[in-house]
């Protein structure tokens, strides 16, 4: 299986914040990578696909970057709406696999 | 716009058999992959499998032995079954459609149903 890993596992941060999530595969899954966000009680929300690729709806604070093995979420400016937990997904092989999960907090 | 509904019991007993339906509105499931993911209460996210719309499938391989998801054109549904099931398998069930699949990639899920909670207890 494709381990995915996350860092930070969790970050304390302020509205206007910029905030950066990577995200490391065990091996490489070219651009098969998606982020998703998930708030308490409700489903995951795609964000980004192809690792870079900006999901319609989604604001354009929001920006993915990478390839292989090495990806980066990051949030420009971070708003109220944004604390939440946020994952990282490759669908490059089976079975697919995500990662742990990054919870954005309020500091 | 596509909407998901997941169904079934929210209860099921040690070694019974966990089934669930999604029901797809606002579009036709032909053409499409149609996935299952699960979520622990409070842990992260598990890929289930996925199907085809003319039947193929892929399953983790960690619950392949247990899972079988079939599709229903005709109702525009898909449905899981998990059998033998466990404590372990109590989580938040959801039904989800990738963005893209070519046939051994997927771009990641962009419809969603809400989740349905499915408890293993006696």
């Amino acid at each position: 299986d494709i381990q995915m890993t996350q860092s930070p596992s969790s970050v304390s941060a302020s509205v206007g914040d910029r905030v950066t999530i990577t995200c490391r595969a065990s091996q490489g899954i070219r651009s098969w990578l998606a982020w998703y966000q998930q708030k308490p009680g409700k489903a995951p929300q795609l964000l980004i696909y192809a690792a870079s690729s900006l999901q319609t709806g989604v604001p354009s604070r929001f920006s993915g970057s990478g390839s292989g093995t090495d990806f980066t979420l990051t949030i420009s400016s971070l708003q109220p709406e944004d604390f939440a937990t946020y994952y990282c997904h490759q669908g490059s092989g089976f079975p697919f696999t995500f990662g742990p999960g990054t919870k954005v907090d309020i500091q | 716009q596509v909407q998901l509904q997941e169904s079934g019991p929210g209860l099921v007993k040690p070694s019974g058999t966990l089934s669930l339906s999604c029901t797809v509105s606002g579009g036709s499931i032909s053409n499409y992959y149609w996935g299952w993911i699960r979520q622990p209460p409070g842990k992260g996210l598990e890929w289930i499998g996925h199907i085809y719309y003319s039947g193929s499938t892929n399953y983790n391989p960690s619950l392949k032995s247990r899972v079988t998801i079939s599709v229903d054109t005709s109702k525009n549904q898909f449905s899981l079954k998990l059998s033998s099931v466990t404590a372990a398998d109590t989580a938040v069930y959801y039904c989800a459609r990738p963005k893209y699949c070519s046939s051994t990639s997927c771009w990641g899920f962009d419809y969603w149903g809400q989740g349905t909670l499915v408890t293993v207890s006696s």
